[in-house]
């Protein structure tokens, strides 16, 4: 029943190592997005696709490299992890009709913790 | 999108309603009034969003000044549950699809306490 699903929770992995973090909206949306919450508490986007077209990249380094296999999936894959990339990244969906009235709708979060 | 400015922090009894301001005076005229909140732990929530006129729905009402500058979130009876941080954002009415991200201040750490 979940809207916004993201798989894992929780990610703990050394420095350097590559890891992937999943997402799935069983909404109809045809955007997603993927937003990062650093230890500050601050949110911001890094990604997003609507109609599995990646259409805003802000700024992210190259090693994150977001994949949507189909519209209801954005993963998000990340190459040569370093401490920075420890967060809480959020995953999104909205259905977006050229208006910015739709509302987004949140995952629950992956924690994700470099060592 | 406009900038939006809100007090760090605000505490509310339980039961009582609960106005969190916003100012937004930099505003343009195609540009809506987003609010969302985040509970501990979990993903930003939408609450209720409005251009002009003041917007009730289930869990809120907007406020919006006649000269849209600021505005204020209205919880009628706050609940232990509605401790959170408020976001209030401002975003361009017209976009084209896949553009309409948000862009999220510090918001207000609201405290509902029995």
């Amino acid at each position: 029943d979940t809207a916004v699903s993201q798989t894992p929770k929780y990610l703990v992995t050394q420095m350097g190592n590559d890891k992937s973090i999943k997402c799935e909206q069983n909404l109809g949306h045809d955007t997603m997005y993927w937003y990062k919450q650093d230890s500050k508490k601050f949110l911001k986007i890094m990604f997003s696709y609507n109609n599995k077209e990646l259409i805003i990249n802000e700024t992210v380094p190259n090693r994150f490299s977001p994949k949507s296999p189909d519209k209801a999936h954005l993963n998000l894959h990340i190459n040569s992890l370093e401490l920075g990339d420890s967060a809480v990244y959020f995953c999104a969906s909205s259905q977006d009709q050229g208006l910015a009235s739709n509302e987004q709708f949140f995952g629950p979060g992956t924690r994700l913790t470099v060592l | 999108d406009a900038k939006t400015t809100q007090p760090p922090s605000m505490d509310c009894a339980e039961g009582r309603a609960a106005n969190l301001p916003c100012n937004h005076s930099t505003i343009s005229g195609n540009e809506y009034v987003y609010w969302y909140r985040q509970i501990h732990s979990q993903g930003p929530q939408y609450i209720i969003h409005g251009l002009k006129n003041n917007e009730t729905n289930e869990m809120a009402s907007l406020i919006i000044t006649e000269d849209r500058k600021s505005s204020t979130l209205i919880l009628p009876h706050a609940t232990l549950r509605d401790t959170a941080v408020y976001y209030c954002i401002v975003r361009v009415a017209q976009v084209n699809s896949g553009y309409s991200t948000l862009t999220f201040g510090k918001g207000t750490m609201l405290l509902v306490s029995p």
